[in-house]
């Protein structure tokens, strides 16, 4: 059974810092692995979305790798801005097609 | 363009009542997810349209939930009798199939309805 761990659960760094956040989960059969953004009342924005054959995407100030066989993934997000405070989550599209969820990380960035 | 709407935003019952939840995807989506999350832990999928049919209904959690899309349009889920367990945040998604054929379906996601159970 896929299991998706994220730590830390939260976060709290001073603005301009870069930062980690992490991602692991139990099984490597996956098809795809993605890094959402939630905002308080309001849906969940894909930021980045890595395949399985993929060991990375960039969009941005945001970096996201894959290591699909120690089944890790990191979000890398640089020169931190308030505006980047919110609840960051990974999923992993499993082999029954499913999105299947990390807790989250609750991220504030101090001004 | 219009994104994935939900309705309501918050919602508050008490046990044993009834409450319906209501999805309006981004228009032409075939796909429509339902997911939940319970306070404190990860988000959960219940279940999964494409169009009207229910293509995957693994994550629903008993007989008391009962979602439909009818028309292949918005969907409801409707949960009777609510129960204290239900309380949570019920995320609505749609998607189009990639053209490619492979699975980078980009999930839009509602903001969410909040469902608190007394």
């Amino acid at each position: 059974k896929q299991e998706v761990t994220q730590i830390p659960a939260a976060l709290s760094v001073p603005e301009g810092e870069n930062l980690v956040l992490n991602c692991s989960f139990t099984d490597s059969a996956i098809y795809n692995l993605q890094w959402f953004r939630q905002d308080p009342g309001k849906g969940l924005t894909s930021l980045l979305l890595i395949q399985s054959s993929q060991r990375e995407q960039t969009s941005g100030r945001l970096n996201a790798s894959l290591d699909k066989s120690s089944g890790r993934s990191t979000l890398y997000i640089a020169a931190s801005q308030p505006g980047d405070s919110a609840t960051y989550l990974c999923a992993v599209r499993d082999s029954n097609y499913q999105l299947i969820w990390g807790a989250g990380t609750k991220l504030i960035i101090k001004p | 363009e219009a994104g994935v709407t939900q309705f309501p935003s918050h919602s508050v019952i008490e046990k044993g009542q009834t409450v319906t939840l209501r999805c309006d995807p981004i228009s032409g989506h075939d796909n429509l997810y339902w997911y939940r999350r319970v306070m404190g832990k990860e988000i959960k999928f219940l279940l999964h349209f494409v169009k009207e049919s229910k293509q995957d209904e693994s994550g629903m959690p008993n007989n008391r939930f009962l979602a439909e899309r009818t028309g292949g349009t918005y969907s409801t889920l409707k949960v009777q009798p609510a129960e204290l367990e239900d309380s949570g945040v019920y995320f609505c998604a749609s998607s189009q199939p990639p053209t490619s054929g492979g699975w980078v379906d980009t999930q839009y996601f509602g903001p969410g309805t909040r469902l608190t159970v007394l």
